[in-house]
């Protein structure tokens, strides 16, 4: 069974909308959380973080909202750009560092 | 020059046959990691390593094995590649447990 899921392989969103991605795990030892971004033939770079004593972390356009109880966290995007089209993958740490299945994001104009 | 280097970038190689990935980092870390990533399947953990003396089995280790011959290099190998190890494979490496993970650009590795 995956630790980390993703549900939703692919978002679509408008240049200026907000872009939400979704991500699931299991086990509760995960203490702390990464979102990182794949562009093709590159391998993928980090983007933002959260502490599991935290339930919220901002840079610049990036939010990162994690709630324990329900095992979930999502990144938001606000305003979303092209440049941002990219697959995103969340990841959970604990003695591992294990990733999710990914989400791919396409803004459009 | 990257700080996480891996090669080959590109192999093609046939069914039993034995190949090596090698990962080499500049970061002074002492976690290293390797994944594979497959369509659908996003990245999945092979193996890792706290130091040269310690080595763990990640998700999916059936079929490889590692070597970390210093504390900057970590290697991956198939004793006998088969077909559906055909992927793309990553390195990554960490300084302590709660922080960012950097990874290499990647071993597109096919097996015929």
């Amino acid at each position: 069974d995956q630790q980390v899921k993703q549900n939703s392989p692919s978002l679509s969103v408008q240049e200026g909308r907000i872009s939400i991605l979704n991500c699931d795990y299991t086990n509760s030892m995960f203490d702390y959380f990464l979102w990182y971004k794949k562009y093709p033939a590159e391998g993928p770079t980090f983007l933002i973080s959260i502490s599991s004593i935290k339930d919220k972390n901002e840079d610049g356009r990036f939010t990162v909202f994690l709630n324990k109880s329900a095992k979930h966290l999502s990144l938001h995007i606000v305003p979303s750009q092209p440049g941002d089209s990219a697959v995103y993958f969340c990841a959970a740490s604990g003695q591992e560092l294990i990733f999710g299945t990914g989400t791919r994001l396409q803004v459009f104009p | 020059d990257a700080d996480v280097t891996q090669t080959p970038r590109n192999r093609i190689t046939k069914t039993g046959k034995r190949i090596m990935l090698e990962c080499s980092q500049t970061k002074g870390h002492d976690r290293m990691y390797w994944y594979r990533q497959d369509p659908g399947l996003g990245l999945r953990l092979i193996y890792y390593s706290f130091d040269v003396k310690d080595i763990n089995k990640g998700e999916i280790s059936d079929g490889y094995s590692v070597s970390r011959q210093a504390q900057a290099k970590f290697s991956l190998s198939l004793e006998s590649a088969i077909p559906n190890q055909t992927a793309l494979y990553f390195c990554a490496t960490r300084g302590l447990e709660n922080t960012e993970a950097f990874f290499g650009q990647g071993t597109r590795l096919t097996v015929v």
